[in-house]
């Protein structure tokens, strides 16, 4: 059982460049996550899809974008990359979002440098 | 918004002893989570333990267990017996019902022979 999986696992960009992360779930969950962690400031939600076909932005959402391409893939595009989004990226899934507590399940994450 | 807050950014312990990492909350919820996500060198983030609000017993998940005080808006985790392996950063996160996870900035511990 794979789980959560995330291609790639490392990337370094320019600035400037466009690239997509993905995220895969073979669990059947209906919620998908992206987060990013930075040093010192814990994990920051950047957008989440509560079920297929919606998506809604978190904390962090300027200069990404997310495509829910089916209830299984989630993926996460930076059209135009900053060195600000030098980051580690993390996509998670869970049953669902509405209603009682559902477990988070995370991925091995990506980090991502841009220089 | 909910906030969490981990006020030591690290921490140490030698082998087999007790450590307790704090994380005080501010939400004017009534009904939530809480947890406690560990994440070890390999990057993996593991749920360590979870805490519903409206149960007044403390979680407790092996040598790990809460201390969760509600009209302090505290949950503290203490790790008993502490193993080399639970060397890593240590996250406390809160939910409110039906939205997303918030993240502490996180605690290092260090665990040492």
């Amino acid at each position: 059982n794979a789980g959560v999986t995330q291609t790639p696992k490392f990337q370094v960009l320019k600035t400037g460049q466009s690239m997509t992360l993905q995220c895969a779930q073979d669990m059947n969950h209906n919620s998908m996550y992206w987060y990013r962690q930075d040093p010192g400031m814990g994990l920051r939600l950047i957008y989440y899809s509560a079920s297929e076909g919606t998506t809604d932005k978190g904390e962090v959402p300027n200069g990404y974008n997310v495509s829910r391409l089916n209830k299984r893939e989630f993926s996460l595009r930076l059209e135009s990359a900053a060195p600000s989004q030098t980051s580690v990226y993390f996509c998670a899934s869970s049953e669902a979002l509405i209603g009682r507590f559902h477990e988070q399940y995370f991925g091995p994450g990506t980090r991502l440098t841009v220089t | 918004a909910q906030t969490v807050t981990q006020s030591q950014p690290e921490m140490s312990v030698q082998e087999a002893e007790t450590v307790t990492l704090s994380c005080t909350y501010d939400t004017s919820e009534s009904n939530y989570y809480l947890f406690w996500y560990k994440q070890p060198p390999s990057r993996q983030m593991i749920l360590v333990i979870r805490q519903e609000a409206y149960k007044q017993q403390n979680a407790t998940e092996n040598r790990f267990s809460v201390n969760f005080q509600k009209a302090a808006k505290s949950f503290s985790l203490k790790i008993s017996d502490s193993q080399l392996g639970d060397t890593a950063m240590y996250f406390c996160a809160f939910m409110k019902q039906s939205s997303t996870l918030t993240f502490g900035k996180g605690t290092m511990l260090l665990v040492s022979p």
